[in-house]
C-alpha cells in the first residue's frame, strides 16, 4: 500500500544552520508530494507541494525536490530561524478520478535554538 | 473568508457519553476529511467525503460516523466515547487531487 516515511526528530539546529528533514515514500503510480507545518497549538498548514517527478516546491526559503528514481521528498531550508521551529509532515495523495486520499508520514518536530 | 472552521475547540467527555464535532468550510470544495492526530503516529484517516451525499471511511473509522448532508458541512459523530477516541481531531478540505488540504485548528477531545 500508499506509506510515507519520515525521520525521526527532534531535530535540533541553531540558528542560520542548515536544514534536512528526510522523507521517502512507498506508492504506484505517480502521487502527488507535499509537506506540511504544524506551529504550537495550530492546524496544519500547507508549506509547499510537488505533482510530477523532479518538479521543485518551495515556499519561505524552504524547498523539495520530487525524486522518482529514489521516491524521495526531503525537505531543505539554507538557514532556519528561531520561528521555523514547529513540526513537519510529509504527505502524499494518491487516487482514481473521483476519490483520493493523503497519507502522512508521522512528523519531525524542529527545535532552533538561538 | 473563514476557511475550515471547527467547534469546539476543546470538549471533555465521560466515557459512554456521544457527541458530534462541527466541520464548516465556506471554500466551496468538494473533499473533505477528518484525521486523529496522536503522539508518535503522525494523522490518521477517520473517514473522507467526496462530495455531498458521498462518504467512505478510511483507515480508523471504528466508533466514528459521519454524513454529509451539504457541501460545506461534514460533522464527525462519536457514537459512545472511549478512552482510546482521546486525540486532537482535525477536519480538512480540498478542491482536488494535488493541491494540497485546508486544516481547521483542530478539536482537543479527552475521554475520562
Amino acid at each position: 500500500g500508499n506509506s510515507v516515511t519520515q525521520m525521526e526528530g527532534p531535530v535540533t539546529l541553531s540558528e542560520e544552520a542548515f536544514l534536512t528533514i528526510n522523507c521517502t515514500y512507498t506508492a504506484t503510480g505517480y502521487p502527488s508530494l507535499f509537506w506540511y507545518v504544524q506551529y504550537p497549538g495550530e492546524g496544519l498548514q500547507l508549506l509547499l507541494k510537488a505533482t510530477k517527478a523532479d518538479d521543485k516546491g518551495s515556499n519561505k526559503g524552504f524547498e523539495a525536490t520530487y525524486r522518482k528514481e529514489t521516491t524521495s521528498f526531503h525537505l531543505e531550508k539554507g538557514s532556519v530561524q528561531v520561528s521555523d521551529s514547529a513540526v513537519y509532515f510529509c504527505a502524499l495523495s494518491r487516487g482514481t478520478s473521483g476519490t483520493y486520499k493523503y497519507i502522512f508520514g508521522t512528523g519531525t518536530r524542529l527545535k532552533v535554538l538561538a | 473568508n473563514a476557511g475550515v472552521t471547527q467547534t469546539p475547540k476543546f470538549q471533555v467527555l465521560k466515557t459512554g457519553q456521544s457527541m458530534t464535532l462541527q466541520c464548516a468550510q465556506d471554500m466551496n470544495h468538494e473533499y473533505m476529511s477528518w484525521y486523529r492526530q496522536d503522539p508518535g503516529m503522525g494523522l490518521r484517516l477517520i473517514h473522507y467525503s467526496v462530495g455531498a451525499g458521498i462518504t467512505d471511511q478510511g483507515e480508523v473509522p471504528n466508533g466514528y460516523n459521519v454524513s454529509r448532508s451539504t457541501t460545506e458541512d461534514f460533522p464527525l459523530r462519536l457514537l459512545s466515547a472511549a478512552p482510546s477516541q482521546t486525540s486532537v481531531y482535525f477536519c480538512a478540505s480540498s478542491y482536488g487531487q494535488g493541491v494540497g488540504y485546508t486544516f481547521g485548528s483542530g478539536t482537543r477531545l479527552t475521554v475520562v
